[in-house]
């Protein structure tokens, strides 16, 4: 069984670029969220997809956006991003009804 | 508004000794409380969860937390702590669609 995959692993922008992060989810998953963690603080959570629809959102302007696909795939995306974007975005998916977060191991992410 | 609050955001303990990691949580109806792990430069791992079946849930590697409705707590015990605990400990909490992880308590274990 293949476990929630992240691209890229790393990668630097500079400020007011766009970005795009993918994850893949584990087999069986329809819900996948995505989350923030910037050192030393926990992750805080950015939106969750269901069935390609956004179902559940935390305190992020709307230049975060995502995607989900019919495969249950998803993407993130940031735009005019900002030296406080930098961080790990970490990706879960989920069985339905159950609320357990498989992750994947993050796209750290580096805004100059 | 759910929120998660971890007391002590390092905690070191001795090989063999018992862990204790304490989080508190506040939540307008039960909700989902969870364990994660995250090891250096790696994403998160359940550890255990709470969905209201029994109040002591047991988890993997030998840790086990308890929820205490009157106290809204879930700590984090393991009677032994072994060299491999040494990481990061993130307690969670979800409910309809929205998930809230505390700060973290970064666990060392001594030789």
């Amino acid at each position: 069984e293949t476990g929630v995959t992240q691209s890229p692993t790393h990668l630097i922008k500079t400020r007011g670029q766009q970005v795009t992060l993918r994850c893949s989810s584990q087999s069986g998953h329809n819900t996948v969220s995505w989350y923030q963690q910037a050192l030393g603080q926990g992750p805080q959570f950015i939106f969750q997809y269901y069935r390609e629809e956004e179902n559940g959102r935390g305190n992020f302007p709307p230049r975060f956006s995502g995607l989900q696909f019919p495969n249950y795939s998803s993407e993130l995306n940031v735009n005019a991003l900002e030296l406080d974007d930098s961080a790990l975005y970490l990706c879960a998916s989920s069985p339905q009804g159950t609320g357990e977060l498989f992750f994947g191991e993050g796209s750290r992410l580096t805004v100059l | 508004a759910q929120s998660v609050t971890q007391l002590g955001s390092h905690v070191s303990v001795s090989e063999g000794a018992l862990v204790l990691l304490r989080c508190n949580y506040s939540s307008s109806v039960p909700p989902y409380l969870f364990w994660y792990v995250q090891y250096p430069n790696q994403g998160l791992q359940l550890l255990l969860k709470y969905t209201s079946a029994a109040t002591l849930v047991k988890g993997i590697n030998g840790f086990e937390a308890e929820f205490k409705k009157s106290e809204t707590s879930f700590h984090l015990t393991k009677p032994s702590a072994h060299m491999s605990d040494a990481a990061e400990y993130f307690c969670a909490v979800i409910r309809a669609g929205k998930s809230t992880f505390g700060d973290g308590t970064t666990l060392t274990v001594k030789p």
